[in-house]
């Protein structure tokens, strides 16, 4: 079982529509969580860290369910600019330092 | 500099030949890390630094893979007599302090075995 695991889509969505995905982890000692935002041939670049509280960056929320394992992405009155693969993060002791753990991605396409 | 660099951007090898990932982190980050990631999956962790030292190379795939960073700069990855299931891109990211949500990645490599 993989140790991140997100549905891959494509999720295809219609232009100011609202969108949501999850995505599971397998390790209950990871400690931090994270969505990073990944445009074709392009770099991962952060997108949000992801708190048990939840937290909001304008048009993004994000949401962690510990007891249950799950991280969510919400993404509201979507934009063109929005299509890109979002990766699910967690991190995990690699060297004593906090290694990053990625899923597959969710491939996002935002269609006019 | 201000960005993680890496270089070559792209890297064309016939299958049996060694190839040298270049990495440039930024300036003062004692932390760095190498990814591999593979056509439609995410980056998969292959080793890391701390300065020079290599604290984790757990992720390395096999005997081929080869990893160094002499002065806790920049660092290589080797690949020794590639294969085509090398094919990918590899990823480098560094941190001032090894703190997960520093990290800023580099561009990458894009390695393909012929």
């Amino acid at each position: 079982r993989k140790e991140v695991e997100q549905d891959p889509g494509p999720f295809n969505v219609p232009e100011g529509a609202t969108v949501a995905f999850n995505c599971t982890y397998s390790n209950s000692a990871s400690q931090s969580f994270f969505w990073y935002r990944q445009d074709c041939r392009k770099e991962p670049k952060l997108l949000m860290s992801v708190y048990s509280s939840g937290n909001e960056d304008g048009r993004f929320t994000a949401q962690l369910n510990r007891a249950s394992q799950y991280i969510s992405l919400l993404i509201r009155d979507s934009k063109l600019s929005d299509s890109a693969t979002y990766l699910c993060v967690v991190t995990a002791e690699r060297g004593g330092a906090d290694g990053l753990t990625f899923g597959k991605g969710t491939h996002l396409i935002i269609q006019p | 500099g201000a960005g993680v660099s890496q270089s070559p951007r792209y890297k064309v090898a016939k299958r049996g030949q060694d190839v040298a990932l270049r990495c440039d982190p930024i300036s003062g980050h004692v932390s760095l890390f190498w990814y591999q990631q593979a056509l439609g999956q995410g980056p998969e962790f292959l080793t890391y630094f701390q300065n020079e030292a290599q604290l984790d190379k757990s992720g390395l795939p096999s005997d081929r893979f080869f990893a160094e960073r002499p002065e806790g700069s920049v660092s290589t990855l080797k690949i020794q007599r590639t294969q085509q299931e090398d094919s990918a891109v590899y990823l480098c990211a560094s941190s001032r302090t090894g703190e997960n949500y520093g990290y800023t990645f580099g561009s990458g490599t894009r390695l393909t075995v012929v």
